[in-house]
């Protein structure tokens, strides 16, 4: 495809649900990165891929927080037990990785504005 | 911990001021350092980058930035805004020798035109 691409943009759901958002990286990308963003603040990292394993997780906020990436394309972030806290938009981003020493550039989606009420 | 720090939150000015936006991170080792752009209801575009070599930085549609590695800054100046310049700009870095890993960005800062 021509950019990384999520679904759905938008989610709302209640507290206490289960949610699963989606991420189409950009063909060829091996390394598939997910971050949160809330109102007013930069986005935050939450884990990163590097094929189909999840190469560094250290920014998911807790054990409700999960994301595959079995054929090392798409990912899905899930969500269990889902709490208000947890309104962000959601971004994901791919890059290249290419040669080590020189970070790749990143290249972003839309974003999923997810909403718990 | 590794931060960045922008300390403008909101700039405004007029069509064809100058402008230049702060940011300072916190890291004392090698650093790959970005501007990103998000116009409204568009998502996050990088603007520039700068991983080695001249600390002067020219990205697109006339922004430059400046690495100066003994302030740990990287602002982003343009001589000239337009309106379409309007946007929340966030400075990012991403720090060691790895090829993918996470980047760290500024809570980001609204430019805002006046026509």
């Amino acid at each position: 495809g021509a950019g990384v691409s999520q679904t759905p943009s938008n989610k709302v759901t209640e507290k206490g649900k289960y949610v699963e958002l989606r991420c189409d990286p950009i063909s060829g990308h091996t390394a598939l990165y997910w971050y949160r963003q809330s109102l007013g603040q930069g986005p935050e990292f939450l884990i990163y891929f590097q094929g189909t394993g999840a190469a560094d997780d250290s920014g998911l906020p807790n054990d409700r927080f999960f994301a595959v990436r079995p054929e090392g394309s798409v990912s899905t972030l899930k969500i269990q037990r889902t709490e208000r806290g947890d309104s962000a938009v959601y971004l994901c981003a791919s890059s290249l990785n290419g040669a080590p020493g020189i970070a790749d550039t990143q290249y972003f989606g839309p974003g999923t504005r997810l909403t718990v009420l | 911990a590794q931060s960045v720090s922008q300390h403008n939150h909101h700039v405004i000015l007029s069509e064809a001021a100058s402008l230049e936006l702060g940011c300072n991170y916190s890291y004392g080792g090698t650093v790959n350092l970005f501007w990103y752009v998000q116009y409204p209801g568009q998502h996050l575009q990088l603007l520039l980058k700068y991983f080695s070599g001249d600390p002067l930085v020219k990205g697109i549609k006339g922004f430059e930035a400046e690495f100066i590695k003994s302030k740990f800054s990287f602002n982003l100046r343009k001589p000239s805004v337009q309106w379409s310049d309007t946007a929340e700009y966030f400075c990012a870095v991403i720090t060691g020798y790895s090829s993918a890993s996470k980047i760290i960005f500024g809570s980001g800062t609204r430019l805002s035109i006046r026509p």
